[in-house]
């Protein structure tokens, strides 16, 4: 299967600043990718489809000023998490999908802490 | 709209013995079915997939899941389990007739392995 890769894997920030989270598809062109977002001891829960060369398509209930997607190549798609409060402080996990009705490959995650 | 029910949050087992995950799941077309595994702050790995075919689908570590659908179920089992299977495991479901790429998941359910 494919492998995906996300940097940081984890990262500490003061409530105010801007968060990047990077998703790299490393052996697979990845026309699109999603971002979920994690609490402790619950489910995934989509954020956004991340589409490459053009706008991200979000989820409802999810603010897109907030969570901007860039996905400016194949193998790359960042989420900036944009003046971060500590309700922002989540597990994000990118996946990146093969384009046929298959299984979607995941990154191994970033947690994110906002102080 | 699509969605997926895990209806344990937890299931205990000896080591050895048995083990079922269970997950329902509502479509309004066709589903693929999906279980992905889940370790500590760590991102999802596919376990395994039913797409078409046999009802009866073999996965990673030994796990396989039966398609059943009139009881719209697809439920997880392993015949001897392991300590090492204790994780958080994720039923999903991807409607053919919805399009796009888009998973449901279940809330997950935590499987406790014990000597």
């Amino acid at each position: 299967g494919a492998v995906v890769s996300q940097h940081p894997s984890w990262v500490i920030c003061k409530s105010g600043t801007s968060v990047k989270i990077e998703c790299r598809s490393l052996d697979f062109q990845a026309t699109t990718m999603f971002w979920y977002r994690q609490f402790p001891k619950q489910s995934l829960m989509l954020m956004a489809t991340s589409n490459e060369g053009s706008k991200a398509t979000y989820e409802q209930g999810v603010e897109k000023d907030k969570f901007l997607i860039n996905h400016a190549s194949l193998t790359l798609s960042t989420l900036t998490v944009t003046s971060a409060h500590p309700e922002d402080s989540s597990f994000y996990i990118c996946s990146e999908a093969s384009g046929r009705h298959d299984e979607q490959f995941f990154g191994p995650g970033t947690r994110l802490t906002v102080l | 709209a699509q969605s997926v029910a895990q209806p344990e949050d937890q299931v205990n087992v000896a080591e050895g013995n048995p083990l079922t995950v269970k997950c329902t799941y509502s479509v309004s077309g066709n589903p693929y079915l999906f279980w992905y595994v889940q370790y500590p702050n760590r991102g999802l790995q596919f376990l395994l997939k039913y797409i078409t075919g046999d009802n009866l689908v073999k996965g990673s570590y030994g796990f396989e899941a039966e398609f059943n659908k009139s009881q719209t179920s697809f439920h997880l089992k392993k015949p001897s389990a392991l300590v090492s299977d204790s994780a958080l495991y994720f039923c999903a479901v991807r409607d053919i007739g919805g399009g796009g790429n888009k998973l449901t998941f279940g809330t997950g359910t935590q499987l406790k392995v014990e000597l």
